[in-house]
């Protein structure tokens, strides 16, 4: 998989909007930008995932750079209940039909909500 | 949304005694299953694949006979830590696949081992 580059940590105010960064200038044409975030001692979760277009869901938002190199994932209105470790992952389309498939997770961003 | 399951959520085991952790996929079927182990502070760290009705698929460095994995059903997968020793105690996650294009995975809340 394309590596990808994060901050090591970012902090916001509750209920303001919040942009993390994520930096892929090795993506391929096929690579899927998806996001996950992990709440403290819990399993990651999924959030959002693109391939060119913005992509929008009830948790968040995806913006992606017209040359793919960059993607942004906006929280529109950070809640307390959104800190965690938020991970960018490129994943290439398609299903090898086996073998290691899973997803490499960086050190991603830890979010840090002040109330 | 898909919902997968692990139980136990924390197990607390003697060393050179087997634990077996199981991961369900609550509403939905998966041929393929993921197993990963976090160390604190660190991310998660793929261990390996499991297919239904084959063998798993280990990552390097994983040992296949301390970590055996078994998926017996499309809904069904365990990681059984035979032998455990105190350098085995982290913190074990599944996840399953959905959909085969954009492959969304969804985990499991995870699994605490504790080893002493």
């Amino acid at each position: 998989d394309a590596k990808t580059t994060q901050p090591n940590s970012m902090e916001s105010n509750e209920e303001e909007p919040v942009h993390l960064p994520c930096n892929h200038s090795t993506i391929s044409g096929t690579d899927y930008i998806h996001w996950y975030r992990q709440l403290p001692s819990q399993g990651p979760e999924y959030v959002i995932h693109g391939l060119t277009s913005n992509v929008n869901n009830r948790m968040a938002s995806l913006a992606i750079a017209e040359d793919r190199k960059s993607s942004t994932l906006i929280l529109h209105r950070a809640t307390l209940r959104d800190a965690a470790v938020y991970y960018c992952i490129l994943r290439a389309s398609g299903y090898s039909g086996g073998g290691a498939d899973g997803l490499t997770f960086g050190k991603g961003t830890h979010l840090i909500i002040q109330p | 949304g898909a919902v997968v399951s692990q139980h136990p959520s924390w197990v607390i085991c003697k060393s050179g005694t087997s634990v077996k952790i199981e991961c369900r996929s609550l509403d939905f079927q998966a041929t393929t299953m993921f197993w990963y182990r976090q160390f604190p502070k660190q991310s998660l760290m793929l261990m390996a694949t499991s297919n239904e009705g084959s063998k798993a698929t280990y990552e390097q460095g994983v040992e296949k006979d301390k970590f055996l994995i078994n998926h017996a059903s499309l809904t069904l997968s365990t990681l059984t830590v035979t032998s455990a020793h105190p350098e085995d105690s982290s913190f074990y996650i599944c996840s399953a696949r959905v959909g085969q294009i954009q492959e969304t995975q969804y985990f499991g809340p995870g699994t605490r081992l504790l080893v002493l």
